[in-house]
């Protein structure tokens, strides 16, 4: 079962908007990951947090991490209409595999 | 290949029958994962292999399902007298090792549908 929850489910925004997600879990963690999967397709791997970091940035991502909350975030700037996916969060704890959101379905409007 | 490789990309049986879903990972990559997606949803853990054993397999849902990798690349998941409730996409992933902070790679998964 899952045990990571992400809000919203579903989020429609302009091209040019910035796009956030967020992500909540519940056990202690070694690491937090975030992916991206577009329709029939796998995931792809777009940014890792390590459990004593707070924030990290790749390109236009911008990920942020509350170990005391048991929350993370993440922030798309300026999203395209291929951004257009599935994002999910996943995390591991003291087990090597993934425990993943439920996932925000982002659409992005030309 | 320069990816993971999942054959078929579509499955469809009936009910009871028995199929075998195959996974080809990057070359070098020493850790296989397999997880199972129902629509909707995220991936949902099934096992893992480090090398050639199985590492992990808590989430396989009962005895019906098996993995393989016999030589430590490519493997096999294998589910007996399938049932409709087991129509899913199965995905595997593979990475370098089995580390927590090493990136997972995913196929594209086999569309797996039991009528």
């Amino acid at each position: 079962s899952q045990q990571g929850e992400e809000d919203p489910q579903a989020l429609s925004i302009q091209e040019g908007e910035n796009a956030t997600m967020n992500c909540s879990y519940k056990t202690s963690i070694n690491n937090l990951q975030w992916y991206r999967q577009n329709s029939g397709r796998g995931l792809v791997h777009l940014i890792l947090i390590r459990s004593n970091e707070r924030e990290k940035h790749s390109g236009r991502l911008r990920v942020t991490l509350d170990t005391s909350k048991k929350s993370s975030s993440l922030l798309i700037t300026a999203s395209r209409a291929a951004d257009t996916a599935s994002y999910f969060c996943a995390y591991s704890g003291s087990a090597r595999q993934l425990t993943f959101g439920s996932g925000t379905q982002l659409t992005v409007l030309p | 290949g320069a990816g993971v490789s999942q054959t078929p990309s579509n499955k469809v049986t009936e009910k009871g029958k028995y199929v075998e879903l195959r996974c080809d990972p990057i070359s070098g990559h020493t850790a296989l994962y397999w997880y199972r997606q129902s629509l909707g949803q995220g991936p949902e853990f099934l096992i893992y292999f480090q090398g050639t054993g199985a590492a992990d397999d808590s989430g396989l849902p009962n005895d019906r399902f098996f993995a393989v990798r016999p030589e430590g690349s490519v493997s096999t998941l294998k589910i007996q007298r399938t049932e409709r409730g087991d129509s899913a996409v199965y995905l595997c992933a593979s990475s370098l090792k089995a580390d927590s902070n090493q990136p997972q790679h995913f196929g594209d998964g086999t569309r797996l549908s039991i009528l």
